[in-house]
């Protein structure tokens, strides 16, 4: 079936650097690419989303980018802080059905 | 604050027992959601209702039911439930429900199976 695989599981950055994050979906009908971050204890929440129809975007200090054509996208936090530790997940929707299919998420640690 | 309510937020029960979950969805939104999330696992979709019908099924157990009633607010029925059962379940709101719009996800409710 269709699958998002997501990587790395782990990454810990220092605090200032850039982290980035990288999804593989395999249904070339998908056109919609969100990222969610879920923080301890609480639900996810979209911090980002592309569509198809653009290749970047950008809001502050965080980034999505997609390139249709090797059906990837990633994720990219620059200057990183510590209220940006968290688990992140990407998803992307399945043109026949209504579902969103998930990464199985990456927990960021920032370190002072 | 998402706007979309869970409760409860705890809930402790035995093995083959049968416990009820419930979801308010951020008024206006006609799709809610059901996942279930284990211990640093990922997020497991089980199930879509969009103005009172079921859309998608994900991995739902048999054991497991769910309806969204006139008002919109949803329930997951968990029944016959065993220690691998324990989780937490996520409910989410959207507006439409077509896949391609922001989830509200609410705070979860922590289900512990002993």
């Amino acid at each position: 079936g269709e699958n998002v695989e997501q990587h790395p599981s782990t990454l810990s950055v220092q605090e200032g650097d850039s982290a980035v994050i990288k999804c593989t979906y395999s249904d070339s009908a998908s056109n919609y690419f969100p990222w969610y971050k879920q923080e301890l204890g609480k639900g996810p929440q979209l911090i980002i989303d592309i569509r198809s129809n653009v290749g970047e975007k950008k809001d502050q200090r965080i980034a999505v980018t997609l390139n249709k054509t090797a059906k990837h996208f990633s994720l990219h936090i620059t200057e990183t802080q510590p209220e940006d530790s968290a688990v992140y997940f990407c998803a992307t929707n399945m043109d026949s059905n209504y579902q969103l299919i998930w990464g199985a998420g990456t927990k960021l640690i920032i370190k002072p | 604050d998402s706007g979309v309510t869970q409760t409860p937020k705890h809930l402790i029960t035995a093995t083959g027992q049968r416990v009820t979950l419930r979801c308010s969805p951020r008024s206006g939104d006609l799709s809610v959601y059901w996942y279930q999330q284990s211990l640093d696992q990922g997020l497991q979709f089980l199930i879509q209702y969009y103005n009172g019908e079921e859309r998608a099924k994900g991995n739902i157990l048999e054991r497991f039911s769910a309806q969204q009633f006139p008002d919109l607010h949803s329930e997951l029925n968990l029944s016959s439930l065993e220690l691998g059962d324990s989780a937490l379940y996520f409910c989410a709101s959207s507006v439409f429900g077509g896949g391609t719009g922001e989830l509200f996800f609410g705070e979860g409710s922590r289900l512990t199976v002993l």
